[in-house]
C-alpha cells in the first residue's frame, strides 16, 4: 500500500493556461474522487469515478474542468482557460467501494493562478 | 442539501488542556460521520468513523463520539504534535460533504 500519489504537488500557471494534474489510487481501489479546497475551507466534492465510469460532476465543475479515468486506473483532471478563481489545493481520494468505506486522500496538487 | 457546521474555526490550547471541537450536521439518510485530521500542505488523514447515535472510538488522546444530530471530538491533555486542522464530514451516498474545519494549535 503505497498511499494515493497525486502530481505535481505544485503548479503555478498563467490565467488562460491549460493544466492537468494527475492521480494515482490506491491500487485495487475501485473509486476515485476529486475535491477541492480552499484556504480556510473543507475539501468541495468535485466529481466520482467508480471504475472507468465517471459516475457524478458537481455544479462546481465548470465545462472547462474534465476529468478522465482510463481503464479504472490512474485519473486525471484538467482545467482549461485557467482564472484566478481557479487557484486552490485539488484533491485526490481513493476507497475499494465498500458501503460507508473512508476516503484515503493524497497530499493534493496546489494551483496558483496569476 | 447536507450542511456540517464545525466550531469554533480555531482554537489555541497550552499543552494539557483539555478541549472539545463540535460538528454539527444537517443531512437526509446519514451512513458515517467522518473525522479526518488535516496538516498544512497536506491531505486530510483519516482518524475515525462513527456510525449511530451513541457510538464512541479513541486513538491516543483523541475521543469522538456521536448524537443523532452533532458529533464531538474530545482532546484530552494535548500535546503540540496534535496540532492540526480537524475536519468532520458525513457521509449520505458515496461521497463526503466536509465542514471547514477547527484549527488547533497546542502551545508547549
Amino acid at each position: 500500500d503505497t498511499g494515493v500519489s497525486q502530481d505535481p504537488r505544485h503548479k503555478i500557471t498563467k490565467r488562460g493556461q491549460n493544466v492537468t494534474f494527475r492521480c494515482d489510487p490506491i491500487s485495487e481501489h475501485n473509486r476515485l474522487y476529486w475535491y477541492r479546497q480552499t484556504l480556510g475551507q473543507g475539501p468541495e466534492f468535485l466529481t466520482y469515478f467508480q471504475n472507468e465510469a465517471q459516475l457524478e460532476k458537481s455544479r462546481l465543475l465548470s465545462d472547462r474542468f474534465s476529468a478522465e479515468r482510463p481503464k479504472g486506473s490512474f485519473s486525471t483532471l484538467e482545467i482549461q482557460r485557467t482564472e484566478q478563481g481557479d487557484s486552490a489545493m485539488y484533491l485526490c481520494a481513493s476507497s475499494s467501494g465498500a458501503t460507508n468505506e473512508k476516503l484515503f486522500f493524497g497530499s493534493g496538487t496546489q494551483l496558483s493562478v496569476l | 442539501e447536507d450542511q456540517v457546521t464545525q466550531s469554533p474555526e480555531a482554537l489555541r490550547l497550552q499543552e494539557g488542556e483539555s478541549s472539545s471541537l463540535n460538528c454539527s450536521y444537517t443531512v437526509s439518510g446519514l451512513r458515517g460521520l467522518f473525522w479526518y485530521r488535516q496538516d498544512p500542505g497536506k491531505g486530510p488523514e483519516f482518524l475515525f468513523t462513527l456510525y449511530s447515535a451513541g457510538e464512541e472510538k479513541e486513538k491516543e488522546r483523541l475521543k469522538a463520539t456521536l448524537t443523532k444530530k452533532e458529533s464531538f471530538l474530545h482532546i484530552t491533555a494535548p500535546k503540540p504534535e496534535d496540532s492540526a486542522t480537524y475536519l468532520c464530514a458525513v457521509q449520505t451516498d458515496y461521497k463526503l460533504s466536509f465542514g471547514a474545519g477547527t484549527t488547533v494549535t497546542v502551545r508547549a
